[in-house]
């Protein structure tokens, strides 16, 4: 069975742009989460997505935003680009019982 | 609130000798832990998984974790370390309510010395 899918897997982009980011998770998964890992440190929760509601939202801006759709693929949009958004940003999906299966992610740099 | 401490950033062992990452919990309800290990450039692999069960948990790849609620600990263990275990460990901790939100810790980042 294939994993957590993620496109791309290297982004650049400048400041004050908007970057849109992809996640397909593991097949019969519906619950779809986003994190942020800057070098050198643990990810931090952004969002959790299941069967298309928002069940968690964590300490990020307004300009990210994100949305599931009914394949229970997921999108996280980044809007107004800062070079702090810098960093890897891991997607993990979810049977639905404790424990979270994670993508390769996409290494974001904001020149 | 929940979150982690990683006691070590850094731990270096021999290949063949036991590995210890220590890992201190704190949370307002019972958690669920777990720890998992980012090789370099590479995605998060899930080790081993604490959810209210057995305090003994067993993982993949030969790593163990026991889950101490008088100490608040959760601390991973292995017998013998192998030149492929080098990598960086995360303790993470969630607690369900409607989400399944991680808190990861900082990370500790295992030398394995040849």
């Amino acid at each position: 069975d294939a994993g957590v899918t993620q496109s791309p897997t290297h982004l650049i982009k400048t400041r004050g742009q908007q970057v849109t980011l992809r996640c397909s998770p593991i097949s019969g998964h519906k619950s779809v989460s986003w994190y942020q890992q800057v070098l050198g440190q643990g990810p931090q929760f952004i969002f959790q997505y299941y069967e298309k509601e928002e069940r968690g939202r964590g300490n990020f801006p307004d300009r990210f935003s994100a949305r599931q759709f009914p394949n229970y693929s997921s999108e996280l949009n980044v809007n107004a680009l800062l070079l702090g958004d810098s960093a890897l940003y891991l997607c993990a999906s979810s049977p639905g019982v404790r424990g979270q299966f994670f993508g390769p992610g996409t290494r974001l740099t904001v020149l | 609130a929940q979150s982690v401490t990683q006691l070590d950033s850094h731990v270096s062992v021999s290949e063949g000798t036991p590995v210890l990452l220590r890992c201190n919990y704190s949370s307002s309800y019972s958690p669920s832990l777990f720890w998992y290990v980012q090789h370099p450039n590479k995605g998060l692999q899930l080790l081993l998984k604490y959810t209210s069960a057995a305090t003994l948990v067993k993982g993949i790849n030969g790593f163990e974790a026991e889950f101490k609620k008088s100490e608040t600990s959760f601390h991973l263990t292995k017998p013998s370390a192998h030149m492929s275990d080098a990598a960086e460990y995360f303790c993470v901790v969630t607690i369900n309510f409607g989400n399944e939100k991680l808190t990861f810790g900082t990370g500790t980042r295992l030398t394995i010395i040849p």
